[in-house]
């Protein structure tokens, strides 16, 4: 499967507690972006990373949210005592490196928070 | 404020027709446009992207037309089938190094329902 993984595909947590998002991007592809969609709206951008490094933070909320992209492995996204308002999908895309347009998405994890 | 306006929220369209959904952007940076279709439960999936160096671009059923002046783009899907009914989105992004490359911002996205 040559595709963007993301697991788990449903995650269920209580308000309070910690949800762990991963995501594998394409193989062959060193740049990921997390993205957010709400019931009936558009994805809204949350962070670029690349091996190692966060590029773009800016779409991040300013607490509880973090997301690390390490040498080897996934890339993660996790959040903090999360909050009935954190039930949304996320979704990770992938592109093969800097100057590439093109983002290739996961089939997305569904957060819900009880 | 939100840089990517999409309409309309919903269309219905018969088989063998033509669905429109058009864009508007406000942000001149942008270069790259990409329309994403996303079925329920998965991903989104792009369908087809432009540049604003063309004014169309084609490939099979689906056409975007770009219109810089007017800072607009649409899609077209020729001879509509069931299996288009899906959410599209469209999107925007800028190609260079600076803040917010690269990211995408999308539309709210539409959602086409091709009936027999």
């Amino acid at each position: 499967n040559a595709g963007v993984m993301q697991n788990p595909r449903h995650l269920v947590r209580r308000r309070g507690q910690e949800a762990r998002l991963r995501c594998s991007p394409m193989k062959g592809h060193s740049h990921v972006y997390w993205y957010r969609q709400l019931p009936e709206e558009g994805l809204k951008f949350m962070v670029y990373l690349q091996k190692e490094n966060i590029i773009d933070e800016s779409g991040m909320p300013k607490e509880r949210f973090s997301a690390e992209f390490p040498k080897e492995g996934p890339s993660i996204l996790r959040i903090q005592q999360v909050v009935r308002g954190d039930s949304a999908a996320y979704f990770c895309a992938s592109s093969q490196g800097p100057n590439t347009d093109t983002q290739y998405f996961g089939p997305g994890t569904r957060l819900t928070v009880l | 404020q939100q840089q990517v306006k999409q309409s309309p929220q919903s269309l219905i369209v018969q088989k063998g027709g033509i669905s429109i959904i058009n864009c508007a952007y406000e942000n001149t940076a942008f270069d790259y446009f990409p329309w994403y279709q996303q079925f329920p439960g998965k991903g989104p999936a792009l369908l087809i992207a432009i540049r604003p160096d063309v004014s169309e671009k084609k490939e099979g059923r689906f056409t975007i037309s770009f219109n810089k002046s007017a800072k607009q783009f649409s899609l077209h899907i020729m001879d509509s089938q069931p299996g288009d009914s899906a959410t599209y989105f469209c999107a925007a992004s800028k190609s260079y190094s600076g803040a917010g490359s690269y990211q995408l911002t999308f539309g709210k996205g539409t959602k086409l329902s091709v009936i027999p």
